[in-house]
């Protein structure tokens, strides 16, 4: 199976920081990579897909890059809303993987 | 409106079984694989496993394989999972989810439903 490896693992941040949070792929996954926020208590919400296209309706400032192995997602301008856990997810091959998550801190 | 709702959820004794459902509407359910995935207490997300429109293709996490079953009945509109020889390790809140049309990766998801396997 392929390893999704995310990093940080926590990441504490100010309102209005530009923060960027890693994902690293154990092979290469060509474009087919995903990003989820989750809230306490809630499904994931699903916010780019295939490494950079951004969901309908998803804040334009989240934004997606990366190809093969390295991956990132960024958030321009962080809001108090982007309180929540982000997931990375592979959807190259079986099975699909997620990564551990990163925990993200409003100070 | 996509909505999936699951149900079946429960506290189940170690070795037992349980059959989990997933109630699907607002779409056309027979053009979509559809997904089971899992997240245990504080951890992350799991694929389970996932199903072909028709039925005929089904694909499962390796940990899972033989002891669990995804099927599906277009005619209800609904996508099941049946659990069996539970473990402490399959605790969990579950989730249905529909796969996109250009991958399995997730837009929709139900609110979960959790089963909790313990004596």
């Amino acid at each position: 199976d392929i390893q999704m490896t995310q990093s940080p693992s926590t990441l504490s941040a100010s309102v209005g920081d530009r923060v960027t949070i890693t994902c690293r792929a154990s092979e290469t996954i060509y474009r087919w990579l995903a990003w989820y926020q989750q809230k306490p208590g809630k499904a994931p919400k699903l916010l780019i897909y295939k490494a950079s296209s951004l969901e309908s309706g998803v804040p334009s400032r989240f934004s997606g890059s990366g190809y093969g192995t390295e991956f990132t997602l960024t958030i321009s301008s962080l809001q108090p809303d982007d309180l929540a856990t982000y997931y990375c997810q592979q959807y190259s091959s079986y099975s699909y993987t997620f990564g551990q998550g990163t925990k993200l801190d409003i100070k | 409106e996509v909505q999936l709702v699951e149900s079946g959820g429960g506290l189940v004794q170690p070795g037992g079984s349980l059959r989990l459902s997933c109630a699907a509407s607002g779409f056309t359910f027979s053009s979509f694989w559809m997904s089971w995935l899992r997240q245990a207490p504080g951890k992350g997300l799991e694929w389970v496993a996932n199903i072909h429109q028709n039925g005929g293709e089904r694909f499962y996490l390796d940990s899972v394989k033989g002891r669990f079953t995804i099927s599906r009945d277009n005619a209800k509109n609904s996508v099941y999972l049946q659990i069996h020889s539970l473990r402490a390790e399959d605790t969990a809140v579950y989730y249905c989810a529909r796969d996109d049309s250009s991958g399995s990766y997730y837009a929709d998801w139900g609110q979960g439903t959790l089963v909790t396997v313990s004596s």
